[in-house]
């Protein structure tokens, strides 16, 4: 029974096609968000959502939008893929809001455009 | 700028040795630490943890060193098994809602 599940695990695209990554948790926590993880490794945060309210935007392009219908899911939808776009990206929940709180990840998407 | 950097990105021990992950840090400001451990095809998974007031904290075969002045930390695994291969990031608080993470370090414990 996955704690945090992100659908689909892989998916390839064509550049300027819209696409959509759902995650979903069964731990009862307020607060859920979307990291990538860049060619370069590096993990950064996109968005953060507590009680489906927007807490973090990072400067990420519009053409990224997170939607929170419950607390329970936050997904990405990406509009007008490009190339740069390729990446993993993790959907991870926690308990509280606040960063000691530990994070619980799912086990990422891999997007691939072509 | 990166305020959390792992500058190994892989390490090779042999099982049974001592593994030693690096992590340096520039904000003196960071008051908890974390080690998150990934295995190929899955999410970070949190591994160990430290506050500021603490300079070790020991898990089973896991202990995270901390030293305020040179802003470092260092995740020892010993003995170090098979099972350890993995990636492993180091990460810090950063502002009230999110981590920091490094680039992680690949870890190969050979049998």
């Amino acid at each position: 029974d996955t704690a945090v599940s992100q659908t689909p695990k892989y998916l390839v695209t064509q550049m300027g096609n819209d696409k959509s990554i759902k995650c979903e948790q069964n731990l009862g926590h307020d607060t859920m968000y979307w990291y990538k993880q860049d060619s370069k490794k590096f993990l950064k945060i996109m968005f953060s959502y507590n009680n489906k309210e927007l807490i973090i935007n990072e400067t990420v392009p519009n053409r990224f939008s997170p939607k929170s219908p419950d607390k329970a899911h936050l997904n990405l939808h990406i509009n007008s893929l490009e190339l740069g776009d390729s990446a993993v990206y993790f959907c991870a929940s926690s308990q509280g809001l606040g960063a000691n709180y530990g994070y619980t990840f799912g086990s990422g998407t891999r997007l691939t455009v072509v | 700028d990166q305020q959390v950097k792992q500058n190994s990105p892989s390490l090779s021990v042999q099982e049974g040795r001592i593994s030693i992950l690096n992590c340096d840090y520039t904000n003196s400001m960071f008051d908890y630490f974390l080690w998150y451990k990934k295995y190929p095809a899955e999410g970070p998974t949190f591994l160990i943890s430290i506050s500021s007031i603490k300079d070790k904290n020991e898990d089973g075969r896991f202990t995270v060193f901390l030293n305020k002045s040179a802003k470092h930390l260092s995740l020892h695994i010993v003995p170090s098994q098979p099972g350890d291969s993995a990636v492993y990031f180091c990460a810090a608080p950063s502002g009230t809602y999110k981590y920091i993470f490094g680039t992680g370090t690949r870890l190969k414990v050979l049998a």
